[in-house]
Parts: structure tokens; C-alpha cells; sequence
């Protein structure tokens, strides 16, 4: 079935990075976008991006220029989501979803969502 | 960006009633809204799309209308699995924005 399954739990200083996985499965990887959004505790879902797995092509929000990077490898189906420079307000869970396009200018809904890594940056 | 903001926050209703929740945009987001629905621990699924088209698999209770600025998502009768949090997420730019979200509970 089509799915996406991202990587284990993770404990981060703040100033360090961390890199988180999402391995599809399903479906041809290079056909769909993947996005990546948070939720942090208590907190509304905040979008932080989102590539173009056929070509590589990113964008991301305003917020995260400059911090985060978004990767991914075709041969593995997979894309990888790395936040540097982080704080105890990064501190969520980060899902990757695969993006639904509407139309051309228009935005991407989400219809298949990875089970999400909880991130902790703590001292 | 803009701003999404759903009312009520939380929501108490019964098994077979009708409930409606609310979404307002900041400026028109025109057709380009979605609903989702989510329990705890678990990730988001996709229920209504540009605003009234029903995601395949969704039961027909759930239904979305609205254009604009204010958008509604209605489940006509409650059942036990729908006690859960929804979300508005406008898609109108490629910059997405959520709604803060609505705890539907079990009166």
C-alpha cells in the first residue's frame, strides 16, 4: 500500500542539527512532491517545505530560509527533511506528507502522511 | 501569510448530531481549502479538498462548503470514530497555513 515511513525519535542540543528520513513506498516517489510540516505540543500544524522529487526543485517557508534543507534519493525513495541551528522551540513532531498539486500558483494538499518523528532539543 | 482562525476551539456534541465547524481566512483563499482530521498520536487525514470535494474513502456525513473567506466543514450525524481534532489548511499560495484547529469531545 502506499505509505511513507520516516525515521526513529530523536534527542538534540540546541545548536546542533538534526536530519530526519522518509522512505515511500507504493507509488512512483518521483511522480509526487513531499512536504514537510510540524506540529509542535499543543500547537497548530505549521508548514516548513517542500521538494520536488523528480527534479530535486525546493521551496521553502520564509520562516526556515537559511536553517532547513530538504533532500532526497530517488534510488532509495527516499527524502530527508535537516534542521540546523536548533532551539527549544523546535522542539515538535515532523511529519512528511506527500503533496496532492491543484493547479499552476496554487499550493498542495496532503494526502499520504508518514507517522511522524518526535524531535526534542533540550539541553 | 495567511491567517486561518477556526471556531469554536473545542466542540461538545453527542453521537447523531449534526455539528458544523467554521473556518475564516485573512484574505480570499478563494476555493483552495482543505480539512483534515486528526487523533491523538496519530498523523493528519485528508477529508474535504478545494473546499467541498470529498477525499475517496471519506464517508459521506462529512461535507465542506464555503468560498472566500469563510468555509465550514459539517459531519451531519456523529458517529464514535469522529471524536478527534480538525483542521482548515488553505492552500491558495504555495506558502500553506493551517487553522489553529477544533477538538470535537464527546458530550
Amino acid at each position: 500500500q502506499v505509505q511513507l515511513v520516516q525515521s526513529g525519535a530523536e534527542v538534540k542540543k540546541p545548536g546542533a542539527s538534526v536530519k530526519v528520513s522518509c522512505k515511500a513506498s507504493g507509488y512512483t516517489f518521483t511522480s509526487f512532491a513531499i512536504h514537510w510540516v510540524r506540529q509542535a505540543p499543543g500547537q497548530r500544524l505549521e508548514w516548513l517545505g517542500w521538494i520536488n522529487a523528480g527534479n530535486g526543485n525546493t521551496k521553502y517557508s520564509q520562516k526556515f530560509q537559511g536553517r532547513l534543507t530538504v533532500t532526497r534519493d530517488t534510488s532509495a525513495s527516499t527524502a530527508y527533511m535537516e534542521l540546523s541551528s536548533l532551539r527549544s522551540e523546535d522542539t515538535a513532531v515532523y511529519h512528511c506528507a506527500r503533496g496532492i498539486w491543484a493547479a499552476t500558483g496554487i499550493g498542495y494538499t496532503f494526502d499520504i502522511w508518514g507517522q511522524g518523528t518526535m524531535v526534542t532539543v533540550s539541553s | 501569510d495567511i491567517q486561518m482562525t477556526q471556531s469554536p476551539s473545542t466542540l461538545s456534541a453527542s453521537v447523531g448530531d449534526r455539528v458544523t465547524i467554521t473556518c475564516r481566512a485573512s484574505q480570499s483563499v478563494s476555493s483552495w481549502l482543505a480539512w483534515y482530521q486528526q487523533k491523538p498520536g496519530k498523523a493528519p487525514k485528508l477529508l474535504i479538498y478545494k473546499a467541498s470535494s470529498l477525499e475517496s474513502g471519506v464517508p459521506s456525513r462529512f461535507s465542506g462548503s464555503g468560498s472566500g473567506t469563510e468555509f465550514t466543514l459539517t459531519i451531519s450525524s456523529l458517529q464514535p470514530d469522529d471524536f478527534a481534532t480538525y483542521y482548515c489548511q488553505q492552500y491558495s499560495s504555495y506558502s500553506n497555513t493551517f487553522g489553529q484547529g477544533t477538538k470535537l469531545e464527546i458530550k
